[in-house]
């Protein structure tokens, strides 16, 4: 049964960065997307970009192009994203997904992780 | 951009009846949709992809239907389980967009 176990609660402050790990198991790592899916308190879903481990270059929605960075470590199945020049409109809970096709950059998400809780705030 | 619009925003239905959930993409995305279920405070979880393909471990109740830009997800009969926050996603091209959300309710 594949799992995406994500690191914990941050709480950041403007201006600053924060990456957020989100590691695998229970399946084939490298050939599956993992994207990164967004939710604002109170608001929709919001997809911000994803890899493919094994091809090493990220997509990136245009909104997130150049504040966040998607990475992938295949030695621990843990794909990381990062996110610089915090701002307040950025607390949310981050999410993890695995893309239910390999070797594809667009699909439904058939699991997820546990969501990490960022809050932005001096 | 295509822009997924989902209808009601809220739904207000009694168990055991019928729930009818509406999708609709501002261009042609052909069968590249998918609908979730969320929970508070959980994830979302995969309900159908393909429009109508159930994802595993989902109850029949559950169908999806469409293609190109209108889509439907019905629930037959709903439990109480089935009380949450449903979207619809469309995966045709990048960016993959969701819509903005129906919320089912306990009439």
């Amino acid at each position: 049964q594949v799992q995406l176990v994500q690191s914990g609660a941050e709480v950041k402050k403007p201006g600053s960065s924060v990456k957020v790990s989100c590691k695998a198991s229970g399946g084939t790592f490298s050939t599956y997307s993992i994207s990164w899916v967004r939710q604002a308190p109170g608001q929709g879903l919001e997809w911000m970009g994803g890899i493919i481990p094994v091809f090493g270059s990220a997509n990136y929605a245009q909104k997130f192009q150049g504040r966040v960075t998607i990475t992938a470590d295949d030695s621990t199945n843990t794909v990381y994203m990062e996110m610089s020049s915090l701002r307040s409109e950025d607390a949310a809970v981050y999410y993890c997904a695995r893309l239910i096709s390999p070797g594809i950059a667009v699909a439904a998400a058939d699991y997820w992780g546990q969501g990490t809780l960022v809050t932005v705030s001096s | 951009e295509i822009v997924m619009t989902q209808s009601p925003a809220t739904l207000s239905v009694s168990p055991g009846e019928r729930a009818t959930l509406s999708c609709r993409a501002s261009q042609s995305v052909g069968s590249n949709l998918a609908w979730y279920q969320q929970k508070p405070g959980q994830a979302p979880r995969l309900l159908i992809y393909g429009a109508s393909t159930r994802a595993t471990g989902i109850p029949a109740r559950f169908s999806g239907s469409g293609s190109g830009t209108e889509f439907t997800l019905t629930i037959s009969s709903l439990q109480s389980e089935d009380f949450a926050v449903y979207y619809c996603q469309k995966y045709n091209n990048w960016p993959p967009t969701f819509g903005q959300g129906t919320k089912v309710e306990i009439k």
